[in-house]
């Protein structure tokens, strides 16, 4: 099985373009997640989804928007990126909401 | 979520086991102590948990304190690819995303 599949692994964006991380799971887990990590840090949520049709913000939402039309696909987008948007990007699922949570490889992402 | 505390980094001998200490006295009754690890270049790696019993994997063993205001993740015999940043973290069962809230974490380095 593949797990957790983010894509793209690298990007270099400039300031005020937009862009759409895809995160694919094929465990048929309800709820994903979004994580930034900044250097030395640990990971920060973004926005989570316990189900298919539902999105929620996390702790850092400001400047990302999420969909989740598809059980196994949940989207980041960054409507105008900035600088500070600069970081490694996660995506993680779980059956349940208690149970451990599978990440991907990170999306390194540079915004110039 | 409550907090825990853990030393920023600590080194091992090679095939030599591993106490990486986890503080967390504000827990209450309900949390459960996750443990994750992060290789380099890679996403987190869920290792094992707890609530008030010794746990053990093919991983790791959990030791938790009587009182429950600390653990310990031991790894019996450190190898190279158990160099990574250890994430101690406290996980309640109150509302419905039991995201993960990740600390700084213990940055493990293994000598050959």
């Amino acid at each position: 099985n593949a797990g957790v599949t983010q894509t793209p692994k690298f990007r270099v964006l400039k300031t005020g373009q937009s862009m759409t991380l895809l995160c694919a799971q094929d465990m048929n887990h309800e709820y994903m997640y979004w994580y930034r990590q900044d250097p030395g840090m640990g990971l920060r949520l973004i926005h989570y989804s316990v189900g298919e049709g539902t999105t929620a913000k996390g702790e850092v939402p400001d400047g990302y928007n999420v969909s989740r039309l598809k059980k196994q696909n949940f989207l980041l987008g960054l409507e105008s990126a900035a600088p500070s948007q600069t970081s490694v990007y996660f995506c993680a699922s779980t059956r349940q909401g208690y149970q451990p949570q599978h990440f991907g490889d990170g999306t390194r992402l540079s915004i110039l | 979520d409550a907090k825990t505390t853990q030393p920023n980094s600590m080194e091992s001998n090679e095939e030599e086991p591993v106490h990486l200490p986890c503080n967390h006295s504000t827990i209450s009754g309900t949390d459960y102590i996750h443990w994750y690890r992060q290789l380099p270049s890679q996403g987190p790696e869920y290792v094992i948990h707890g609530l008030t019993s010794n746990v053990n994997n093919r991983m790791a063993s959990l030791a938790i304190a009587e009182d429950r205001k600390s653990s310990t993740l031991i790894l019996h015999r450190a190898t190279l690819r158990d160099a990574a940043v250890y994430y101690c973290i406290l996980r309640g069962y109150s509302g419905s995303a039991r995201q993960l809230t990740f600390g700084s974490g213990t940055q493990l380095t293994v000598l050959p």
